[in-house]
């Protein structure tokens, strides 16, 4: 079946530094990957999304990679700041342009420490 | 623009009643899902729609029902209400048009089933 593993535990990065969060997959060939923001009490945010053809893709402090040998995407957040703190989630999507949903990760709980 | 709009926001059952939970959205999104996120498991599609009458059924969708008269309402129906449904329920809406896009999120219903 589909598997799609994110850190469970919480990451904890220093204010100013690059975190980085990991998105892997097995049993699946994704279209397209997407990284949503949670924060308590809300619905996810979309963030990101990048395509199997795609490296890389950027907006503003936020990137993504993704690799589809190795299967991973990498999300990185630059000059990372407390606001930043929050649950992110990676999700995969098929071939279908986004109609029949999405299959996402548990999510990694990110802490910027001031 | 409201977005995508859930209601209600919190909600208490009995063991075998029933409910709806409503979902609306004022963005004249094509793709329609509902998703309900339990600690530790990720959130998991229960149903989704590409269009209005046309549904279909996600990963876990035992005991639930949807219908799609209108592009813009999407409720989940809860035919009789059991403890394991107790969870965070979110809809979301997203675009059809030619190209993948992100989800909007609403800001979801807990419902606690006793």
């Amino acid at each position: 079946s589909q598997k799609i593993e994110q850190n469970s535990e919480a990451l904890n990065i220093q204010e100013g530094k690059t975190a980085t969060l990991t998105c892997n997959y097995t049993n699946y060939s994704p279209a397209y990957l997407q990284w949503y923001r949670q924060d308590p009490g809300r619905g996810p945010v979309f963030l990101l999304l990048i395509r199997e053809n795609e490296k890389e893709k950027r907006k503003e402090r936020l990137k993504v990679t993704f690799d589809t040998t190795l299967k991973q995407s990498l999300f990185h957040i630059t000059a990372s700041q407390p606001a930043d703190s929050a649950t992110y989630l990676c999700a995969l999507g098929d071939s279908g342009g986004g109609a029949d949903g999405l299959t996402f990760g548990k999510g990694t709980h990110l802490i910027i420490q001031p | 623009n409201a977005g995508v709009t859930q209601t209600p926001k919190f909600q208490v059952l009995k063991t075998g009643q029933s409910m709806t939970l409503q979902c609306a959205q004022d963005m004249n999104h094509e793709y329609m899902s509902w998703y309900r996120q339990d600690p530790g498991m990720g959130l998991r599609l229960i149903h989704y729609s590409v269009g209005a009458g046309i549904t279909d059924q996600g990963e876990v969708p035992n005991g639930y029902n949807v219908s799609r008269s209108t592009t813009e309402d999407f409720p989940l129906r809860l035919l009789s209400a059991a403890p394991s449904q107790t969870s965070v329920y979110f809809c979301a809406s997203s675009y059809s048009q030619q190209g993948v896009y992100g989800y909007t999120f609403g800001s979801g219903t807990r419902l606690t089933v006793v």
